[in-house]
């Protein structure tokens, strides 16, 4: 079974720092996707950005990019220029592409971005 | 409107109580999921259903049941809550035709529980 692991529970920073949130997750699957959600107080929870293990490009989403290392299984979140809204707790998620496409989800990291 | 609604939003029960979650979307997509959020874990799987007549067990089913009434209709029950049960629990679609949405969980805004 696949595991998703983000070892920090919570993390703070200034308002325009960057923060890079960590996640490592453990398959033997070799074609799966990544993602990372995000939970804002509402806790409505929106995609931030997903990669896709056969791409060696990291994905990037305007001030959200990754640093996706399949052989060390880690798939790690960068924010630039934090901004106030990036307030929120953040879930990396595995899904592998064969069978049955269900998202396994980390523990979640509550982020804080201080004024 | 949103794509996927969920009711209630919240919900205080009692032990033993009977309790039902709906879950309705209207994104034309056939997979539906319920999952359970708890401080600490994350987001863990219910159950899912690929259609009307598919539906399986998540990794923690144990104490609840669904039904798919139909493909925008993915309910959610707990048929004697206890206290434990108490948690926010997300109803969500995918569609695993393809393309840019491929793998991505649409999510309704949480039921949050609480069995007292």
């Amino acid at each position: 079974a696949q595991t998703v692991t983000q070892s920090q529970p919570e993390m703070s920073v200034q308002e325009a720092e960057t923060v890079t949130l960590s996640c490592t997750y453990d398959t033997s699957e070799n074609n799966y996707y990544l993602f990372w959600y995000k939970q804002p107080p509402s806790r409505q929870m929106i995609l931030v950005i997903r990669q896709e293990a056969y791409k060696q490009q990291n994905a990037t989403e305007n001030r959200f990019s990754v640093n996706f290392q399949k052989a060390a299984k880690s798939f790690s979140l960068k924010i630039s220029d934090s901004q106030l809204g990036d307030t929120a707790m953040y879930f990396c998620a595995f899904m592998k592409v064969q069978g049955a496409q269900k998202l396994v989800f980390g523990q979640g990291t509550r982020l804080t971005i201080n004024p | 409107d949103a794509d996927v609604t969920q009711t209630p939003r919240n919900r205080i029960t009692k032990t033993g109580k009977r309790i039902m979650l709906e879950c309705s979307q209207t994104k034309g997509h056939d997979r539906m999921y319920w999952y359970r959020q708890d401080p600490g874990l994350g987001l863990r799987l219910i159950y899912y259903s690929f259609d009307v007549k598919d539906i399986n067990k998540g990794e923690i089913s144990d104490g609840y049941s669904v039904s798919r009434q139909a493909q925008a209709k993915f309910s959610l029950s707990l048929e004697s809550a206890i206290p434990n049960q108490t948690a926010l629990y997300f109803c969500a679609t995918s569609d695993p035709s393809g393309g840019r949405e491929f793998g991505e969980l649409f999510f309704g805004e949480g039921s949050r529980l609480t069995v007292l």
